[in-house]
């Protein structure tokens, strides 16, 4: 089975504030990362889509940075607001020799942020 | 341009029954994937289609199935449900070995 970590599960922020999480993956095998937002009962939304090591990228406040070597990608949001609140998924991509592209989901870091 | 969209929204079913969810993909889209989150997980890979073939199953049992349709639409059909089925079954539509954009899922709920 394939272990991909996410932390922290959950945080309350202040609007304005800086926040990071990470998630971790295999250092194996690697294809791509990729950064979903999610809000309730709406689809999951891609970020990004990181396949290089040392990759940085960034849309508006939120940028993400990849190391595929250690196996962990840091996904940042700068001045955090209350449209940021949702769950954040990362999820890991296969190599594609392996014959497979499904992705391995994270559980996930719900972010709440306060007025 | 209409996203992937799932239907139905809800549905509660009875031990031991059947159901059977639906998707229709993203425009232009060729490959349908289906996932189950169960409460406090991550998505889980149940399978792929392309082609109307099943391309590759994660860890589910084979009361789990599914069905493409040549307009690339697809069905995942599980018989004789378990109280642990219940679940957000979501499906992703992509080009075959690109990115999966996602339908807002369909809560299942067996009771």
């Amino acid at each position: 089975i394939l272990n991909v970590e996410q932390s922290p599960q959950s945080l309350h922020v202040q609007e304005g504030d800086s926040t990071n999480f990470t998630c971790s993956f295999p250092s194996s095998n690697f294809y791509a990362l990729h950064w979903y937002r999610w809000e309730t009962a709406k689809s999951p939304e891609a970020l990004f889509v990181m396949t290089l090591n040392g990759d940085e990228k960034k849309k508006g406040r939120i940028s993400a940075t990849l190391n595929t070597k250690e196996g962990y990608s840091y996904l940042y949001i700068k001045g955090s607001q209350p449209e940021d609140s949702a769950t954040y998924l990362c999820a890991f991509d296969r190599d594609r020799q392996t014959g497979a592209n499904n992705l391995f989901f994270g559980t996930g870091t719900r972010l709440t942020v306060i007025p | 341009d209409a996203g992937v969209t799932q239907s139905p929204t809800h549905l509660i079913k009875t031990r031991g029954q059947q159901v059977t969810l639906r998707c229709s993909p993203k425009s232009g889209h060729d490959t349908v994937s289906w996932y189950q989150q169960a409460l406090g997980q991550g998505p889980q890979f149940i399978f792929q289609y392309y082609e109307e073939e099943e391309r590759q199953r994660g860890n589910f049992p084979d009361r789990f199935s599914g069905h493409q349709f040549p307009n690339y639409s697809s069905e995942l059909n599980v018989n004789a449900l378990l109280l642990g089925d219940s679940a957000l079954y979501l499906c992703a539509s992509s080009l075959l070995g690109s990115e999966q954009y996602f339908g807002p899922g369909t809560r299942l709920t067996v009771t």
